[in-house]
């Protein structure tokens, strides 16, 4: 069974750093493209960025492009996202997501990011 | 990049049946065949409905269908049911290699 869970969200202040993971279990993690995407307390999805299979390929959304980093250890099976210079508008839930064959198949449950001071 | 276009609220009774409309443009929507849908309960991960445009992912109701026609994708709903009231959104792969959601389309059951 494929199981993502999400980990490292929590209360961080206005231009603070965090790190998100993602372990990925119940799948050959190196074989698959991967994403983050988010969701703003009351608000839709927000596609975050993506990686490939050897993190050798990367994409943003154009507002998150040199503030956030995906990365991924396929040793470890782990997905990662580096948040810098957070803003208050980047309080979201963040999903790890399989984002295999043109779709995302599975969902982790989301940690939550607050940036607030 | 500018989300998708959903309504953001649809209603129907139970038994009827309903479409969700996605409107994106030829960047997205109308350049691929990657238009996905997903269903959300609150406080839920998003659950994915179709793929594809069309398919459906096997566990899922064959009461959930998808359409494309030029720049619009749709969602349809038919024989609806208590439980299928959720928030539903649609995506697609764009021309610069990343992926837009749209904005999210609120489905109540009367």
């Amino acid at each position: 069974e494929v199981q993502l869970v999400e980990s490292g969200g929590g209360l961080v202040q206005p231009g603070g750093s965090l790190r998100l993971s993602c372990a990925a279990s119940g799948f050959t993690f190196s074989n698959y493209w991967t994403s983050w995407v988010r969701q703003a307390p009351g608000k839709g999805l927000e596609w975050v960025a993506n990686i490939s299979p050897d993190g050798g390929n990367k994409h943003y959304v154009d507002s998150m492009k040199g503030r956030f980093t995906i990365s991924r250890d396929n040793a470890k099976n782990s997905l990662n996202l580096q948040m810098n210079s957070l803003r208050a508008e980047d309080t979201a839930v963040y999903y790890c997501a399989l984002n295999s064959d043109w779709r995302f198949g599975s969902w982790g449950q989301g940690t939550l990011v607050t940036v607030s001071s | 990049q500018s989300a998708l276009t959903q309504p953001a609220s649809v209603s129907g009774s139970p038994g009827q049946s309903i479409t969700i409309s996605c409107t994106g443009t030829s960047s997205d929507v109308g350049g691929y065949n990657f238009v996905s849908w997903y269903q959300q309960h609150p406080g839920k991960a998003p659950k994915l409905m179709i793929y594809d445009v069309s398919s459906r992912p096997s566990g899922v109701s064959n009461r959930f269908s998808g359409s494309k026609s030029g720049n619009t994708a749709s969602l349809t709903i038919s024989g609806l049911q208590a439980e299928d009231e959720a928030d539903y959104y649609c995506t697609s792969y764009t021309r610069r290699s990343t992926w837009v959601f749209g904005g999210g389309t609120k489905l109540t059951v009367l």
